[in-house]
């Protein structure tokens, strides 16, 4: 179990440049999740993936924001024509259906993004 | 529309006493309730959390209350340690009650301060 990673660990870009960050699960893990968190706030619920499939967006995440799971491994999160509001740490979490949410899920440490 | 609300910001209190951070929630929808804590520059860490159909779970140093007709829960830290210095989330899920893939709502988080 080495953990949920996440490339890069800090991002900072220009307004209207695209941006993607890439989220590595634990290998077992089928569930994805991607969770933004502003300062001063608990994370929130952006998408979540079973496997490959995309099963749920946010209102938060407009048109700009894709997110992807090719092969149910490996997840990118690909924000497009940044805003000084997207500033924020994007979270990545795993866990494995059926697990039940008692036992939550494992975080990464996150991707800091800073719109200039 | 904050539907898991952690109304104090910060608690500090000495080493060796009783931490106790508070959390409402508004959706009766919610059937698990989990605690996390996060370090600085780390993605958050699930800490201990309970079922609706229970009114406390314990696990070493932490307990975790439950009160449904009031719609909140507490965590209950004893004895605090300078190392439970951290920021604390309380976060809730409709595992059954709602759709069933584990999306947590969060709170704003407690700054809990421990001490020496």
């Amino acid at each position: 179990d080495t953990g949920v990673s996440q490339d890069p660990r800090h991002k900072i870009t220009k307004r209207g440049q695209n941006v993607t960050f890439r989220c590595d699960p634990i290998s077992e893990h089928n569930r994805l999740y991607w969770y933004r968190q502003t300062l001063g706030q608990g994370p929130e619920f952006l998408t979540y993936f079973q496997n490959e499939a995309q099963l749920e967006k946010s209102r938060l995440l407009s048109d700009r924001f894709s997110a992807e799971r090719p092969k149910g491994s490996f997840s990118t999160l690909e924000i497009q024509r940044t805003e000084q509001g997207d500033s924020a740490m994007y979270l990545c979490a795993s866990s494995l259906a059926g697990r039940g949410a008692s036992y939550g899920y494992t975080f990464g440490s996150g991707t800091r993004l800073t719109v200039v | 529309d904050q539907q898991v609300k952690q109304n104090s910001p910060s608690l500090s209190v000495q080493e060796g006493r009783i931490s106790i951070l508070n959390c409402d929630y508004t959706n009766s929808m919610f059937d698990y309730f989990l605690w996390y804590k996060k370090y600085p520059a780390e993605g958050p860490t699930f800490l201990i959390s309970i079922s609706s159909i229970k009114d406390k779970n314990e696990d070493g140093r932490f307990t975790v209350f439950l009160n449904k007709s009031a719609k909140h829960l507490s965590l209950h830290i004893v004895p605090s340690q300078p190392g439970d210095s951290a920021v604390y989330f309380c976060a809730a899920s409709a595992e059954y009650g709602g759709t069933s893939y584990g999306k947590l709502t969060f709170g704003q988080g407690t700054i809990l301060t421990v001490h020496p």
